[in-house]
């Protein structure tokens, strides 16, 4: 089946400095790879995701890239706020299947210090 | 719009007891799927519904099990507990889970003892 791997677990910024994680997976099938943020206590929620079929997607300081023959992706959060702090994972979903059935990565704790 | 609901929040059960819990998807969503989030292994998908058919399974023994009901509501069921399945039980659900978001629940916290 899928293995998401994420890197790093975690990473401390200081606030307005850019943040990165990686993410590879194995299953060449993948075809959807969202990204959730889960703040302290809290639900997971989407913030961003990208399909296949495009390498490169921005929501004002959210980016995703995707390169599909390296098997991997990347989130990247530029002008990085308190706000940002929370724990990020990466996910994919197979392509025979739902978007539903996520793998997910084992999350990366982002600090973000004044 | 109200949104995904999960009951109980809390509950402690003890080895060898069984648990049932319940999610309330959020209003015209056919899809809901389940996830156990732990420290140690994050979140693994456990299973999936559509229209009261399990679409999508995860590699969890069959002591796991769930259902949906007409009104899309959802039920997981965990037998003969054991230390392990202490964890962060999450639903997400989603208009028909092919390609949409999911939105997750609060998550009913388990724990065995």
């Amino acid at each position: 089946g899928e293995n998401v791997e994420q890197h790093p677990s975690t990473l401390s910024v200081q606030e307005g400095d850019s943040a990165v994680i990686k993410c590879t997976y194995s299953d060449s099938a993948s075809n959807y790879f969202p990204w959730y943020k889960q703040e302290l206590g809290k639900r997971p929620q989407l913030i961003i995701d990208i399909r296949s079929n495009v390498g490169e997607k921005k929501d004002q300081r959210i980016a995703v890239t995707l390169n599909k023959t390296a098997k991997h992706f990347s989130l990247h959060i530029t002008e990085t706020q308190p706000e940002d702090s929370a724990v990020y994972f990466c996910a994919a979903s197979p392509g025979t299947g739902t978007a539903s059935k996520l793998t997910f990565g084992t999350g990366t704790r982002l600090q973000v210090t004044l | 719009k109200a949104g995904v609901t999960q009951t109980p929040r809390y509950l402690i059960k003890t080895r060898g007891q069984q648990v049932t819990l319940s999610c309330s998807p959020i209003s015209g969503h056919r899809s809901v799927s389940w996830y156990q989030q732990t420290p140690g292994q994050g979140l693994q998908f456990l299973f999936e519904y559509f229209s009261e058919t399990q679409r999508n399974k995860g590699n969890f023994p069959g002591r796991f099990s769930g259902r949906q009901f007409s009104n899309s509501r959802s039920e997981m069921n965990v037998s003969t507990l054991e230390l392990g399945d202490s964890a962060l039980y999450l639903c997400a659900s989603s208009l028909s889970g092919g390609t949409g978001e999911l939105f997750f629940g609060e998550g009913s916290r388990l724990t065995v003892l």
